[in-house]
């Protein structure tokens, strides 16, 4: 069965140091997304990505992140320089077609830790 | 206030037990998800709802838009099922609003 695959599991940075986080969503999606938990809390959308440009992104997608689809099957998250509230799970998801009427796919989850 | 609620925040059953988790939304939604999480972290989806029922094996999922409220049901509980379960709803754009989960813990 295709799945979302995610790299890697878990991640250690230090503070100030800039990370990417990658995401090889399903072959034939079209629309990727990228979400983040932090422990203990609910999860969070952070930014959705269709015909290689953001469609739409929450106030936590500031500055500090950009997403990239560098070729056909990759899309990464970088966090330019992390802060310790950084630390989180951050998910990938992939749909086929627009979220709203499509079942999304997520990744394991990238455990980041911000030290 | 947070536009998906869920009840309860953590529920533990004996196996073979019925179970339901509630979800209420408080905005207009065009599809509503219920998504299980393991104690891994990695997240599946399980259901998306925009009107009626849907069934899958043990879990049944259901919806009502006028009074803006699912809830997913398990029959015959197990173990397995010990997981946290999340509803989330789509407000007619990309992103997912989620809940803030429902915990679960079935025994033997």
């Amino acid at each position: 069965e295709p799945e979302v695959t995610q790299t890697p599991s878990h991640q250690v940075t230090q503070m100030g140091q800039e990370v990417i986080l990658r995401c090889v969503p399903i072959s034939n999606h079209l629309y990727f997304y990228w979400y983040r938990q932090i422990l203990g809390q609910k999860v969070e959308f952070l930014v959705s990505f269709y015909n290689n440009e953001i469609s739409e992104k929450s106030e936590i997608f500031d500055d500090q992140f950009s997403v990239e689809r560098p070729d056909g099957s990759n899309f990464t998250l970088k966090i330019r320089s992390t802060k310790l509230e950084d630390s989180a799970m951050y998910f990938c998801a992939s749909s086929e077609g627009e979220g709203a009427n499509t079942e999304a796919f997520f990744g394991q989850g990238t455990r980041l830790t911000v030290v | 206030k947070n536009e998906v609620e869920q009840s309860p925040q953590n529920l533990t059953a004996q196996e073979g037990e019925f179970i339901t988790i509630n979800c209420s939304y408080s905005v207009g939604i065009s599809a509503l998800h219920w998504l299980q999480q393991h104690p891994g972290g990695g997240i599946v989806s399980l259901f998306m709802l925009s009107s009626g029922k849907k069934k899958h094996g043990r879990l049944i999922a259901t919806i009502n838009i006028q009074e803006k409220h699912s809830s997913l049901h398990i029959t015959a509980s197990h173990p397995r099922d010990s997981a946290v379960y999340i509803c989330a709803v789509n407000r007619g754009t990309d992103k997912l609003i989620f809940g803030t989960g429902t915990r679960l813990q079935v025994f033997p």
